[in-house]
């Protein structure tokens, strides 16, 4: 199985913030690479998929990038309806898997 | 709108089998040569794909559950299901079920999960 790493765990932030999330897996994943928001008692979301392209309807503040092992989300200005759980989650193969998530705390 | 819905047992007994439906309604099951998946959430924990199965019937099983899981599509009731046998209070979590969006990958529809409980 693919291991997906991501950093932090926990992150504090405030309202207008720049941040980033950084994932990074076990071995080469081709971009096969989603980022997904998750908030207390809901569904995941999807963000970004091929490691850059942004979903439909998402806001245009987060953005995806990377290559190889290693990929990063970036929210450009942090807003607080942002404030979740955050998963990236490797398709290069299966069993597809997830990073442990990043809480998006307000600092 | 496509949305997907769990149905099921919301308590099950220890060594018992758990049986969970995920009901699309705004389109076709069958339509688009899409992938239909299980995920779970333990408790305060992260994410867990269970396997999937495809809109032609095969079938793909997360390597530590293969001998307990099985996962079908009944495209009369545009329906598909997941059986994990022999549970234990491990298996307690949130059951989602999702559409993998075929040609990006992405998981783009979500059921709202349903929380199975392991317990005598």
């Amino acid at each position: 199985d693919i291991q997906m790493t991501q950093s932090p765990s926990t992150l504090s932030a405030s309202v207008g913030d720049r941040v980033t999330i950084t994932c990074r897996a076990s071995q080469t994943i081709f971009n096969w690479l989603a980022w997904y928001q998750q908030k207390p008692g809901r569904a995941p979301k999807v963000l970004i998929y091929k490691a850059s392209t942004l979903e439909d309807g998402v806001p245009s503040r987060f953005s995806g990038s990377g290559s190889g092992r290693d990929y990063t989300l970036t929210i450009s200005s942090l807003q607080p309806d942002d404030f979740a759980t955050y998963y990236c989650q490797q398709s290069s193969s299966y069993p597809r898997t997830f990073g442990q998530g990043t809480k998006v705390e307000i600092k | 709108q496509l949305q997907l819905q769990e149905s099921g047992s919301g308590l099950v007994k220890p060594s018992q089998t758990l049986s969970l439906t995920c009901t699309l309604s705004g389109g076709s099951i069958d339509s688009d040569a899409n992938s239909w998946s299980w995920i779970r959430q333990p408790p305060g924990k992260g994410l867990e794909y269970l396997g999937y199965v495809y809109h032609g019937g095969s079938t793909y099983y997360t390597p530590s559950l293969r001998s307990r899981v099985t996962m079908s599509l009944d495209k009369s009731k545009n329906q598909f299901s997941l059986n994990l046998t022999s549970v234990t209070a491990a298996d307690t979590a949130v059951y989602y079920c999702a559409r993998d969006r075929r040609g990006d990958n992405a998981m783009d529809v979500w059921g709202h999960g349903t929380t199975v409980t392991v317990s005598s």
